[in-house]
């Protein structure tokens, strides 16, 4: 089955930029889609086809995907941005998610 | 704006069927090109894709899961549903029911419903 896997940490200083990555055969080969998750919330879309933004997402996040890692870039890290941080692709009909990364802003 | 809330029991007993629903409020199941999926996270764990449905009827499921998965679509009532069978502790988790498009991601999500599995 396929496998997608990330650091389970990050730390980052404010203002500085974050990267969290995820990889997967091929990766670059399929799109990737990060998702933010705040304790006791459920998960938002904050990148879907490598890069793009949905409404209302800050311009700070930005992605990227080629050959094997996709990475979720976050430019000006803000406390609120302290979170889990799961990507997610799918092998064909199966949704595949990333084991997830905790984002801390120190 | 569309949203999503699941409902169900939050206690199944081992060896039950878990039977979940996702009510769609604010706009037609049946419109736009959709899928409606089924995402679990166990306590302190990561997410986990279960399966989905388009209005069709047409369905997909993890394969780890799919002997035991149904999802189904009650368009008539805006609603889609999860039965889970022969479930174990290693079933407790917040259940999510959320919207997907084709190569647009999960963009809608429910707030989740925790169901635990105990005798």
């Amino acid at each position: 089955s396929y496998e997608l896997t990330q650091p389970p940490s990050v730390s980052v200083s404010p203002g500085q930029t974050a990267s969290i990555t995820c990889s997967g055969d091929k990766l670059g080969d399929k799109y990737a889609y990060w998702y933010q998750q705040k304790p006791g919330q459920s998960p938002v879309l904050v990148i879907y086809q490598d890069t793009k933004r949905p409404s209302g997402i800050p311009e700070r996040f930005s992605g990227s995907n080629s050959g094997n890692t996709a990475t979720l870039t976050i430019s000006g890290t803000q406390a609120m941005d302290e979170a889990d941080y799961y990507c997610q692709a799918w092998d064909t009909t199966t949704g595949v998610f990333g084991g997830g990364t905790k984002l801390t802003v120190l | 704006q569309v949203q999503l809330q699941e409902s169900g029991p939050g206690l199944v007993k081992p060896s039950q069927t878990l039977s979940l629903t996702c009510t769609v409020s604010g706009g037609s199941i049946s419109s736009g090109n959709y899928y409606w999926n089924w995402i679990r996270q166990p306590a302190g764990k990561g997410l986990e894709w279960i399966g989905r449905i388009s209005t069709s009827g047409s369905t997909n499921y993890n394969p780890s899961l799919k002997s035991r998965v149904t999802i189904s679509v009650d368009t008539s009532k805006n609603q889609f549903s999860l039965k889970l069978s022969s479930v174990t502790a290693a079933d407790t988790a917040v259940y999510y029911c959320a919207r997907g498009a084709a190569a647009a991601g999960f963009d809608n999500w429910g707030q989740g419903t925790l169901v635990t599995v105990s005798s």
